[in-house]
């Protein structure tokens, strides 16, 4: 079984400021992970994935995430946030074998301050 | 620009209506999925279409009927819905249903309500 803990309901930063979001996850398989990013209104676009290849995972929009297998986590992290990230951000785990069925985390919602 | 088109963007209907939401994808993906969203909450899935054949069916209740016409296009149809059934309908594509290592794609979804 698979699963995921998005460990932040909220985030607020300052614009220009570094942005974390912590994720771990549970999965008795080799799992693929990946980070989706849904703004208001508009569906859920992929930011990054990782599939077993390099365990640092650059994504669109300057983010990237790091595959910590001894720690079970996929943080997502962006050196410096714009106005334009604020949004809900989602991990997902999907195992092998699962049928490419996905497992959501309860998802982030991203606030940037002026 | 999404690679998975929905349409409608919105739609408003009576409980004694018949509708259909609709979903297009030219990327050549053969696994198809439908999933309902609740404000606040992440998508759930509903339906899966591996090769036009339905897959997976989370125990939705039947006043929701998935299609799979051709592979490019996956159609919802609606009758008899309830108010708890007003949510955000995503559909998403992707290569295949064994291929768990690739995204799926979301369509932006049709904001449904339930009069």
């Amino acid at each position: 079984a698979q699963s995921v803990t998005q460990l932040d309901s909220h985030v607020s930063v300052s614009e220009g400021t570094p942005v974390l979001l912590r994720c771990n996850y549970s999965s008795s398989y080799s799992p693929s992970l990946f980070w989706y990013v849904q703004h208001p209104n508009k569906g859920l676009q992929l930011l990054l994935k990782y599939t077993s290849a390099a365990t640092l995972v650059k994504g669109i929009n300057g983010f990237e995430a790091e595959f910590k297998k001894s720690e079970t986590s996929f943080h997502l992290t962006k050196p410096s946030a714009h106005m334009s990230d604020a949004a809900e951000y989602f991990c997902v785990v999907s195992e092998a074998g699962g049928g490419n069925k996905l497992t959501f985390g309860t998802g982030t919602q991203l606030k940037v301050e002026l | 620009d999404t690679e998975v088109t929905q349409t409608p963007k919105h739609l408003v209907m009576g409980m004694t209506n018949k509708k259909s939401l609709k979903c297009e994808q030219h990327m050549g993906h053969r696994a198809m999925y439908w999933y309902k969203q609740k404000a606040k909450k992440p998508p759930e899935l509903m339906f899966v279409y591996s090769y036009e054949k339905l897959s997976i069916n989370e125990s939705v209740p039947s006043r929701f009927s998935p299609e799979c016409p051709n592979s490019s296009l996956l159609n919802l149809h609606l009758h008899a819905l309830q108010p708890e059934d007003s949510a955000l309908y995503l559909c998403a594509s992707s290569t295949r249903l064994t291929a768990s290592n690739q995204p799926q794609h979301f369509g932006d979804g049709t904001r449904l309500s339930i009069l």
